[in-house]
């Protein structure tokens, strides 16, 4: 099967840091890569899509400068929240599609983003 | 806008029984995603649905799909305990790349002896 692993699993950091998180397809190439952000006890939010090579698409309401979006890779992307503020503190999720099942998605496990 | 609707969102129910949790969206989609997710977790690939008529079952869950009445079902039968979770519906944006989901609230789910 596909999996997605993600780095680190828990990151609590001070206000105005940046903190990265990783994401990564570990037995397949992934073209496009998603980013979702869950707040406790809620649905998960699509933030953007990571394309290899090119830009970030991000959907509405997402502060492409605070959430930067680097797909260096077909395996790699990574999320970088800037200048984090307490109201980031999240649960951040990674996706990707393996080419052998474009309609399967796997989730990675999860980021938990804490800041004070 | 793609909007997607669960109910319910609670669902408390006692081990052996029956029940049915419903997902309806608002525009064409040609795939739906059931997921499981436990406290803390990520997401847990249940089911996927691509077609009209669509029928899956694994173990005591079953999943539907009426693309015309744009609404899936994810059955439960004779509950048990391992099945408390939350289960999330998600749609596929139509032309939108592979993995561009709408996501449902989440139905927690309790199962009690």
């Amino acid at each position: 099967g596909a999996v997605v692993s993600q780095h680190p699993s828990w990151v609590i950091c001070k206000s105005g840091t940046s903190v990265k998180i990783e994401c990564r397809s570990l037995d397949f190439q992934a073209t496009t890569m998603f980013w979702y952000r869950q707040f406790p006890k809620q649905s998960l939010m699509l933030m953007a899509t990571s394309n290899e090579g090119s830009k970030a698409t991000y959907e509405q309401g997402v502060e492409k400068d605070k959430f930067l979006i680097n797909h260096a890779s077909l395996t790699l992307s990574t999320l970088t929240v800037t200048s984090a503020h307490p109201e980031d503190s999240s649960f951040y999720i990674c996706s990707a599609s393996p080419p052998w099942g474009l309609n399967e998605q796997f989730f990675g496990p999860g980021t938990r983003l804490t800041v004070l | 806008e793609l909007k997607v609707e669960q109910n319910p969102l609670f669902l408390s129910m006692q081990e052996g029984k029956n029940y049915t949790i419903y997902c309806n969206y608002s525009t064409t989609s040609d795939r739906l995603y059931w997921y499981r997710q436990d406290p803390g977790k990520s997401l847990e690939s249940l089911f996927v649905l691509l077609s009209n008529g669509a029928v899956k079952q694994e173990g005591r869950l079953m999943a539907s799909l009426d693309t015309k009445a744009r609404l899936s079902t994810l059955h439960i039968t004779a509950a048990v305990h391992d099945l408390s979770a939350t289960y999330f519906c998600a749609v596929g944006r139509d032309g939108g790349s592979q993995g561009n989901l709408i996501f449902g609230k989440g139905t927690k789910l309790s199962v009690k002896p």
